[in-house]
């Protein structure tokens, strides 16, 4: 049982170059959300996805954007990389809307330079 | 602004001392604070959990405590072990929403 699946694990990139990051999860969850990582600031929403076609700003939106591909995936695309983006990425997904626990990938770690 | 100040940023205790997490919020419309445990190079994972009609929650050696007046809640791990060294992170959610609030963090460490 693979859980949340995050992709690549590790990804260094130039400033002004684009790439995705890719979130797939086999639980069946409706709700899938893209956190950023970093020290002394906890985990910040960057996006989340209520449901398959539904997507939502959550609090550091801004260089960002994503794709509610299905059920399963959910991806998040830096369109020009600059170095505050330089962080852990996490993804969540969660069966139904509310006080259910958040299942989380491993994250990528992602340095601009 | 950090809606969840959690405090403190790192906490060192020794084998078998009790280690405490403090947190803090301002919305009044939170009304459930979950607590997240990470270990190195893994994702956060669901610790315990509490909702402010209980003032406190116990599982195994974690124990939340809640103070709905002062807007405040806890974390206490007695008989820490050095397995339990983590970052730990507290949440909290509002009543119309699936979305999390998270805290700063605590990397704990214990020393065996």
């Amino acid at each position: 049982n693979a859980g949340v699946t995050q992709t690549p694990k590790f990804q260094v990139l130039k400033t002004g170059q684009s790439m995705t990051l890719q979130c797939a999860q086999d639980m069946n969850h409706n709700s899938m959300y893209w956190y950023r990582q970093d020290p002394g600031m906890g985990l910040r929403l960057i996006y989340y996805s209520a449901s398959e076609g539904t997507t939502d700003k959550g609090e550091v939106p801004n260089g960002y954007n994503v794709s509610r591909l299905n059920k399963r995936e959910f991806s998040l695309r830096l369109e020009s990389a600059a170095p505050s983006q330089t962080s852990v990425y996490f993804c969540a997904s969660i069966p139904d809307r509310a006080r259910q626990p958040q299942h989380f990938g491993d994250g990528t770690r992602l340095s601009i330079l | 602004q950090q809606q969840v100040k959690q405090s403190p940023q790192s906490l060192i205790v020794q084998k078998g001392g009790i280690s405490i997490i403090n947190c803090a919020y301002e919305n009044t419309a939170f009304d459930y604070f979950p607590w997240y445990q990470q270990f190195p190079g893994k994702g956060p994972a669901l610790l315990i959990a509490i909702r402010p009609d209980v003032s406190e929650k116990k599982e195994g050696r974690f124990t939340i405590s809640f103070n709905k007046s002062a807007k405040q809640f806890s974390l206490h791990i007695m008989d820490s072990q050095p397995g339990d060294s983590a970052t730990y992170f507290c949440a909290a959610e509002e009543t119309s929403g699936s979305r999390l609030t998270f805290g700063e963090g605590t990397q704990l460490t214990v020393n065996p």
